[in-house]
């Protein structure tokens, strides 16, 4: 069975810092797609970043960008210039094309003024 | 489009009673999901559909549980004779099966308190 692994229950940042938030998955599949999510307090989940993992390059969308290290099976989350909104659980999550979606305990991020 | 909505947002039962949880999907998403996400945790999955074939019901956790969508669109969770591990908040999400597009769009959830 397929796991994923979020091994910082709690991560804060300064405002305006980068930090970086560590997903690890185990998966005997060769075609997979990762993400990560984002969910605010009280408020829906909502996608940041996804990669598929037959692509070597990196996904990046603005200020998140990914570190994905396919055979180490490991999947980062850089957030550049961190903003008060970006405050949340992050949830990395595991698919293997819509059939068996896994997510992470989460990290919860706090972004200090 | 609207994104996906799940009613009601809010729901205490009583220990023993029946629930039905709503979910309406983004208009023309294929694939629906369901998932349990306990207090603090990340959602686990319970059901899958595609269209209006329930796919992968391996995670529902007893038979009490029941999800249906007969016409492919809006879906259904029931939960029968509720227990107090029942409260979670239960997220629906949909994708449109689409060549590369796999990315699921959750809804708001429902928080489901059992007394």
């Amino acid at each position: 069975a397929q796991t994923v692994t979020q091994s910082q229950p709690e991560m804060s940042v300064q405002e305006a810092e980068t930090v970086t938030l560590s997903c690890t998955y185990d998966t005997s599949e060769s075609d997979y797609y990762l993400f990560w999510y984002k969910q605010p307090p009280s408020r829906q989940m909502i996608l940041v970043i996804r990669q598929e993992a037959y692509k070597q390059q990196n996904a990046t969308e603005n200020r998140f960008s990914v570190n994905f290290q396919k055979a180490a099976k490991s999947f980062s989350l850089k957030i550049s210039d961190s903003q008060l909104g970006d405050a949340a659980m992050y949830f990395c999550a595991w698919d293997n094309y819509g059939q068996n979606f896994v997510f992470g305990p989460g990290t919860r991020l706090s972004v200090l003024p | 489009g609207a994104g996906v909505s799940q009613s009601p947002r809010y729901k205490v039962a009583k220990r023993g009673q029946d629930v039905a949880l709503r979910c309406d999907p983004i208009s023309g998403h294929v694939s629906l999901f369901w998932y349990q996400q306990a207090l603090g945790q990340g959602p686990e999955f319970l059901t899958y559909f595609q269209n209006e074939a329930q796919l992968d019901k391996s995670g529902l956790p007893s038979d009490r549980f029941f999800a249906e969508r007969p016409e492919g669109s809006v879906s259904t969770l029931k939960i029968q004779r509720t227990q107090q591990e029942d409260s979670a908040v239960y997220l629906c999400a949909s994708s449109s099966v689409a060549g590369e597009e796999e990315t699921q769009y959750f809804g708001p959830g429902t928080r489901l308190l059992v007394l």
